[in-house]
């Protein structure tokens, strides 16, 4: 079965600094991508960066990064230079790509809280 | 390009009544997927469809709960009859497969009120 796991409940950052979301995730795909998505007050589900179980580079997207540690199974997003608007509910997910595990399942998300 | 379009974007209404979410996926996509969004149990996926057949309805509550999508380009998620404990935001998702990163694409949420 897949499973994502996200620790932290709620997370501040001051604005200009980089802040660590931790991901991670159960799955016996060989093949499966990671994906984080940020959820604003306003509800909207917004992609953010996608992270492919075979790419040997992390991932990056303007401020965005994705640290893949396959081995640890772990897919954590840094968010550099914070800002206000930042502030919003972080979402992990995976998908397989096999039949029947190529459904998008989320964790439990992590409150950024971005202050002056 | 229109996204993900959901109807309506709120619906109120009494315990017993039955609710009709619709969806319209994006043009070219075969996946749709259809997820529900409460503080208590956060995002959950309730069906999905894979060229217009359901794949997997596991996560759909019980037989109240029931989806179609009748062609690639619509949806629907009906729940027969409502109670309290559905009230919930009803997210409609598309996407690409295959070599494709599999992003999905979200409409704007239906956000359900049983009374």
């Amino acid at each position: 079965a897949q499973k994502i796991t996200q620790t932290q409940p709620g997370m501040f950052v001051q604005e200009k600094e980089a802040v660590t979301l931790d991901c991670t995730y159960d799955t016996s795909d060989q093949s499966y991508g990671l994906f984080w998505y940020k959820q604003p007050s306003s509800g909207e589900m917004i992609f953010l960066i996608y992270q492919g179980s075979y790419d040997e580079q992390n991932a990056t997207e303007g401020r965005y990064s994705l640290n893949f540690q396959k081995a640890r199974k772990s897919a954590n997003l840094v968010i550099s230079a914070s800002q206000l608007g930042d502030s919003a509910m972080y979402f992990c997910a995976m998908r397989g790509f096999l039949y029947n595990t190529d459904k998008l399942i989320f964790g439990t998300g992590t409150r950024l809280q971005v202050f002056p | 390009d229109a996204g993900v379009i959901q109807s309506p974007r709120h619906e109120v209404t009494e315990m017993g009544q039955e609710v009709t979410l619709r969806c319209k996926p994006i043009s070219g996509h075969d996946y749709l997927f259809w997820y529900r969004q409460t503080m208590m149990r956060g995002l959950e996926l309730l069906i999905y469809f894979n060229n217009n057949v359901p794949i997997d309805d596991s996560g759909m509550p019980e037989d109240r709960f029931s989806a179609k999508m009748p062609n690639a380009s619509f949806s629907t998620l009906k729940i027969q009859p409502s109670e309290p404990r559905d009230s919930a935001v009803y997210f409609c998702a598309s996407s690409l497969g295959g070599e494709n990163t599999g992003e999905l694409f979200f409409g704007e949420g239906s956000r359900l009120t049983v009374l």
